[in-house]
């Protein structure tokens, strides 16, 4: 089974401050690993994804994330915060090695979301 | 536009009545995924569509809820007999597909379904 755990529900951080959402995943194979951001009441605008080589990743608005294999983890980083950037965070995996072998193989994970509040 | 679009943008019903929830995906993809989120909780799995292939409907809570897609294309999700438990925003997404499934899944806005 597919897993992606999302430690903190909230993360406070002041404006110019670099920030880090942090993600942890389990899967059985190699994972994909996804970030989404939600605006409110919009949908998830995806940021970024990792699949295969380089370990830091760079995405939309100015944000990277970094994979770790040994400690099975792919957290979410800016360098300096903004207040727009204050929004629902989302990490998701899907397990390589699940993919096509049955029911529900194909799907993503998500894990229950970060709040982001950048304070000014 | 280009984007996932889906309608109503908000739906308010009774319990016991049924209802139906739209889905247009983006030109040219052919996945198209319904998830629920409820509020404090992430996104939960409801269906799969892959072309004209059987959708993989494994997330689907009860059988009340079924999906269709016509034509490869727009896809209507129906729950019957709506239940409270049944508030939530149900949001649609569609992706490219390859064999190796590492395409992002683009969301629409969602619906908003209240269930009194």
């Amino acid at each position: 089974a597919q897993s992606v755990a999302q430690p903190e529900d909230q993360v406070n951080v002041a404006e110019g401050n670099p920030l880090t959402v942090k993600c942890t995943y389990s899967v059985s194979g190699n994972p994909y690993l996804f970030w989404y951001v939600q605006y409110p009441n919009r949908g998830l605008q995806f940021l970024l994804k990792y699949i295969t080589g380089d370990n830091l990743v760079k995405g939309s608005y100015g944000f990277e994330a970094e994979f770790n294999k040994s400690q099975t983890s792919f957290h979410l980083k800016k360098p300096s915060a903004l207040v727009s950037d204050s929004a629902l965070y989302f990490c998701a995996v899907r397990d390589v090695l699940l993919i096509g072998s049955g029911a529900g193989s194909y799907q993503l994970t998500f894990g229950k979301g970060t709040k982001l509040s950048v304070i000014p | 536009g280009a984007g996932v679009s889906q309608s109503p943008s908000n739906k308010v019903t009774e319990k016991g009545k049924d209802v139906e929830l739209r889905c247009d995906p983006i030109s040219g993809h052919t996945a198209l995924y319904w998830y629920r989120q409820s509020l404090g909780q992430g996104l939960e799995f409801l269906i799969y569509f892959q072309g004209n292939s059987a959708p993989d409907k494994s997330g689907l809570p009860s059988d009340r809820f079924s999906a269709e897609r016509t034509g490869g294309s727009v896809s209507t999700l129906t729950i019957q007999r709506t239940q409270q438990e049944d508030s939530a925003v149900y949001l649609c997404a569609s992706s490219r597909t390859t064999g190796l499934f590492y395409n992002e899944q683009f969301f629409g806005p969602g619906t908003r379904l209240t269930v009194l």
